[in-house]
């Protein structure tokens, strides 16, 4: 699975939009991105995930460039329940393992 | 539909000795994980099970056994504990379509 870069902490105000990129220079092309999030002492929860084609769903937004080198999730209107440590994962989809490698990921903390 | 549920919560144990994590799943999924979480580090895998009856070692299986008990069902078991597994233990469930893991509200162990 190819190997993910995320900033370690980010900050955004309440009622704006929130901005998570990720860097993965070296995805194949049968490589999907995915986006999970863990708030504080909870288990992971999934957000989105995309091929090539941006992503939207009732949670956030998912913008992968066009050469896939890169994407950003996106939570259109950040509230304070948003503060928490998201996961940038890219791995191929629908295989037997389907094992999830989680980085450092990046802590999103939402101000009033 | 309760999801991913485990027991117990959180859990004491002196060194040495032995207990068993427990999980369920009510969402008829195959594949069923078991994930450990280290303070200020992202979820490493210890064992997975693609389908009832199968299971097969992550990246970190040293000092566990896992049993699939049947499709709802996911064990893990420390047979003799050490301070090294004080940990946070996440249990997951795959679906398919779309292909995501469902995490359960996770085990804290402390090892002393």
């Amino acid at each position: 699975d190819a190997k993910t870069t995320q900033p370690p902490s980010m900050d955004c105000a309440e009622g704006r939009a929130a901005n998570l990129p990720c860097n993965h220079s070296t995805i194949s092309g049968n490589e999907y991105v995915y986006w999970y999030r863990q708030i504080h002492s909870q288990g992971p929860q999934y957000i989105i995930h995309g091929l090539k084609n941006n992503e939207t769903n009732e949670m956030a937004s998912l913008i992968i460039t066009e050469d896939r080198k890169s994407s950003t999730l996106i939570l259109p209107h950040a509230t304070l329940r948003d503060t928490a440590v998201y996961y940038c994962i890219v791995r191929v989809g629908s295989t037997s393992y389907g094992k999830l490698t989680f980085g450092q990921g990046t802590i999103l903390t939402v101000h009033p | 539909n309760a999801g991913v549920t485990q027991t117990p919560k959180f859990q004491v144990l002196k060194t040495g000795q032995s207990m068993t994590l427990q999980c369920a799943q009510d969402m008829n999924h195959n594949s069923m994980y078991w994930y450990r979480q280290d303070p200020g580090m992202g979820l490493r895998l210890i064992y997975y099970s693609a389908s009832e009856g199968t299971t097969d070692k992550g990246e970190v299986p040293n000092g566990y056994n896992v049993s699939r008990l049947n499709k709802r069902e996911f064990s893990l078991r420390l047979e003799s504990a050490a301070p090294s597994q004080t940990s946070v233990y996440f249990c997951a469930s795959r679906s398919g379509v779309p292909d995501t893991q469902y995490f359960g509200p996770g085990t804290r162990l402390t090892v002393l």
